[in-house]
C-alpha cells in the first residue's frame, strides 16, 4: 500500500508563494491521482484540488496542484491569513490513503 | 444544497458499540459512494471504509476490518457507520463523506471525496 509523506509544517508571509509536498512510496504512484484537502481550525476538510491539478468551483486560482512521478505538490500563491490551516494530500488505490497533513502558518 | 447531516455527539464506555448516521440532502443518494473518515484529537485523517448505497457493496480499511460496519437505508437517504469493541483510542470526530468515482481514457481511475459532513464526536471513556 502507498504511503504519502508530507512535511509536518510550512510557513510563509502574506503575499508569498508557499508549496507543500506529498511524496509517495508505491511503485505504481505514477498512475494514481492525488487530491488535496484544506481543513480550517475546527471545521471539516474541504476539497481543494482533485485529479492532481483540477480546482473545484469556488476554489481560488491562488491554489494549484501538480504531480510528477511519485511526488505531488500544492502551491499557494498570494498567501493570505485565512489560508492558515491543515492541508492533506490523499489518493485512492482500492482504499483511501491520506498524508499525515501539513500545518500551514501565515506569519 | 448538497449536504450530509450527521447525528449528534456520543459518549460510550469501552467495549461498547457506536452507530453514527449520515443523512444526504441535495443529490441522488444512490449515485455516489459514502465514505467514513475519522480524526482523533490533534491527529490527521484516517479512512475507515466506503459503501455504495445503490448496491450495498462495502470496503473497509484492513485496520478496522471486523470492527466497522457501514450500512444504509435508501428510503431515507441515510448511511450508518457502526464501530464495535470501542476503546479509548477510538475517541475521535467521525466524518461521513460523499465520493466521486470514475475513469479517464479507460485506464485512469479516479476516486475522491468531494463533500464532507460536519462530523460527529465520539468519546470513549
Amino acid at each position: 500500500q502507498s504511503v504519502l509523506t508530507q512535511p509536518p509544517s510550512a510557513s510563509g508571509t502574506p503575499g508569498q508563494r508557499v508549496t507543500i509536498s506529498c511524496s509517495g512510496s508505491s511503485s505504481n504512484m505514477g498512475s494514481i491521482y492525488i487530491y488535496w484537502y484544506q481543513q480550517l481550525p475546527g471545521t471539516a476538510p474541504k476539497l481543494l484540488i482533485y485529479m492532481n491539478n483540477q480546482r473545484p468551483s469556488g476554489v481560488p486560482d491562488r491554489f494549484s496542484g501538480s504531480k510528477s512521478g511519485t511526488s505531488a505538490s500544492l502551491a499557494i500563491s498570494g498567501l493570505r491569513s485565512e489560508d492558515e490551516a491543515d492541508y492533506y494530500c490523499a489518493t485512492w488505490d482500492g482504499s483511501m490513503l491520506f498524508g499525515g497533513g501539513t500545518k500551514l502558518t501565515v506569519l | 444544497q448538497v449536504q450530509l447531516v450527521q447525528s449528534g455527539a456520543e459518549v460510550k464506555k469501552p467495549g461498547a458499540s457506536v452507530k453514527v448516521s449520515c443523512k444526504a440532502f441535495g443529490f441522488t443518494f444512490t449515485d455516489f459512494d459514502i465514505n467514513w473518515v475519522r480524526q482523533a484529537p490533534g491527529q490527521g485523517l484516517e479512512w475507515l471504509g466506503w459503501m455504495n448505497p445503490h448496491s450495498g457493496n462495502t470496503g473497509y480499511s484492513q485496520k478496522f476490518q471486523g470492527r466497522v460496519t457501514v450500512t444504509r437505508n435508501t428510503s431515507i437517504t441515510t448511511a450508518y457507520m457502526e464501530l464495535s469493541s470501542l476503546r479509548s483510542e477510538d475517541s475521535a470526530v467521525y466524518y461521513c463523506a460523499r465520493a466521486q468515482r470514475g475513469v479517464v481514457a479507460t485506464i485512469f481511475h479516479f476516486y475522491y471525496i468531494d463533500v464532507w459532513g460536519k462530523g460527529t464526536t465520539v468519546t470513549v471513556s
